[in-house]
């Protein structure tokens, strides 16, 4: 099984600076069709997950572009430009190339 | 607007069975594949499992915390996907999300508890 792991676990952040998210896979998550199915999901408080980020760096519709994601192979990366209030929540990358395989959550707090 | 909307949960007891429904909207349902995730209390996700659409021939994978005991089918004339989850654990508590495809969009969830 593909082993997704995050860091840090918790991320307190100050209102307007970057933040930044690493993923690591134990495996490449290059699909046989060349595609890398890395996503990236973002949960407020007492709400379902939203996906932000699909195949490493694209946005879902009506993400705000301080959201990237960036990264190929096992190695990747969510960054929030500046932070808002609104972005606090937990945010988990998502490999679906070896099925599917959540990693452990980076919780975003506002210092 | 697309709309995924889980129901069928609740308090069952350890052994026993429990199937959850997801009934969808706002897209043309048969183009998808439809996906399952649950989140213990306080915990990460967790991918159940998922079901191809009939395109892909309609197969099933599942993870292996739940293979064997949990099956997920469709009902496309419907639009519905059913998660059945057989011989529960106490370990199985947890709120299951119904998702469209591998991730694009998600149900509110219900919460299954499983206890004596």
């Amino acid at each position: 099984d593909v082993v997704m792991t995050q860091s840090p676990l918790s991320l307190p952040v100050t209102l307007g600076q970057p933040a930044s998210i690493s993923c690591r896979s134990s495996l490449s998550l290059v699909h046989s069709d060349g595609n890398t199915y890395l996503n990236w999901f973002q949960q407020r408080p007492g709400q379902s997950p939203r996906r932000l980020i699909y195949r490493v760096s694209n946005r879902d519709s009506g993400v705000p572009d301080r959201f990237s994601g960036s990264g190929s192979g096992t190695d990747f990366t969510l960054k929030i430009s500046r932070v808002e209030a609104e972005d606090v929540g937990v945010y988990y990358c998502m490999q679906g190339t070896h099925w599917l395989t959540f990693g452990g959550g980076t919780k975003v707090e506002i210092k | 607007e697309m709309q995924l909307v889980e129901s069928g949960g609740g308090l069952v007891q350890p052994g026993r069975s429990l199937r959850l429904s997801c009934t969808a909207s706002g897209f043309t349902f048969g183009d998808y594949a439809m996906s399952w995730v649950r989140q213990a209390p306080g915990k990460g996700l967790e991918w159940v499992g998922f079901i191809r659409n009939k395109a892909f021939g309609g197969t099933t994978e599942y993870a292996a915390s739940v293979k064997g005991r949990f099956t997920i089918s469709r009902d496309d004339s419907k639009s519905i996907a059913y998660l059945q989850m057989n011989s529960l654990k106490t370990e199985d508590t947890a709120v299951y999300y119904c998702i469209r495809g591998y991730g694009g969009n998600w149900g509110q969830g219900t919460l299954v508890t499983v206890s004596s």
